[in-house]
C-alpha cells in the first residue's frame, strides 16, 4: 500500500539553526500538505502546496518558514532560525485532491530545539 | 477564529460497550466534516467523514451530524481495546477545504 514517508523521524538542533524536513508524498497524489502538532496540543495547519507553489498558508508559516518541490518525489519544509517554540511533531500529508477525503499522513518528523 | 470545540476525556468505556464522542464547530456554513484516530506517538488516520446531516454507517462506526446544532458525534459500536486511541474531529471553514482540528477525545477501552 503506498505510503507517505517522512525523513527524519527525530531532529534536534541548536535554537538559531536551519532545519529542512523531509517528505516523500504518495506519487500520484497532487497535493501537499504540512501540519505540526506540539506535545498535547491541536494538530495545526501550516501550509498546502499544489502545482509547485503555495496554495493555502496558516499565520503560523511566516517568513520563517518555506517549502519546496525540489524534484518529483520529495517535499521539503524549512525553517530558516529555529525558536525553542518550534519544538513540536511535524507531519506532511498528500491528497490526490483538494478535498481530504483521501489525505494520507506520514508518520510524522519529531523536532527538538534546544 | 474558527473553533472547533472537543471534551478532552479521558472517556473510558468497558470492552464491547458503545463508545459516543462528541464535537461541536462554530462556522456555520462549514460542509464536511471529519473524525481521524490518532494512537500516542502516531500520525492522524482519517476514519470517517459525513457531508449531510443524519447518519453515516461505516463498519463499527457511525457519524452522526447536525448542522443546525452544529454538532458531529462519533459513535463506536463494540469497543475493542484497540479502539484506545485520541479522536480528533476536523472541520474546514467555509470556503476552504483545510481543516482545523479539535484537540481530540481520548478514549480508552478497558477489557
Amino acid at each position: 500500500e503506498p505510503e507517505v514517508t517522512q525523513t527524519p523521524s527525530h531532529q534536534v538542533t541548536q535554537m538559531g539553526q536551519e532545519v529542512i524536513l523531509r517528505c516523500v508524498p504518495i506519487s500520484n497524489h497532487l497535493y501537499f500538505y504540512w501540519y505540526r502538532q506540539i506535545l498535547g496540543q491541536k494538530v495545526e495547519f501550516l501550509v498546502s502546496f499544489y502545482n509547485n507553489e503555495i496554495s493555502e498558508k496558516s499565520e503560523i508559516f511566516d517568513d520563517q518558514f518555506s517549502v519546496e518541490r525540489p524534484d518529483g518525489s520529495n517535499f521539503t519544509l524549512k525553517i530558516r532560525s529555529t525558536k525553542l517554540e518550534d519544538s513540536a511533531m511535524y507531519f506532511c500529508a498528500s491528497s490526490p485532491r483538494r478535498d481530504i477525503y483521501e489525505q494520507y499522513f506520514g508518520p510524522g518528523t519529531r523536532l527538538t530545539v534546544t | 477564529q474558527k473553533e472547533v470545540e472537543q471534551n478532552s476525556g479521558p472517556l473510558s468505556v468497558p470492552e464491547g460497550a458503545i463508545a459516543s464522542l462528541n464535537c461541536t464547530y462554530s462556522d456555520r456554513v462549514s460542509q464536511s466534516f471529519f473524525w481521524y484516530r490518532q494512537y500516542s506517538g502516531k500520525s492522524p488516520e482519517l476514519i470517517m467523514s459525513i457531508y449531510s446531516n443524519g447518519d453515516k454507517e461505516d463498519g463499527r462506526f457511525t457519524a452522526q451530524l447536525n448542522k443546525a446544532s452544529q454538532y458531529v458525534s462519533l459513535l463506536i459500536r463494540d469497543s475493542q481495546p484497540s479502539d484506545s486511541a485520541t479522536y480528533l474531529c476536523a472541520v474546514p471553514s467555509g470556503g476552504s477545504y483545510i481543516p482545523t482540528f479539535g484537540r481530540g477525545t481520548s478514549l480508552i477501552v478497558h477489557p
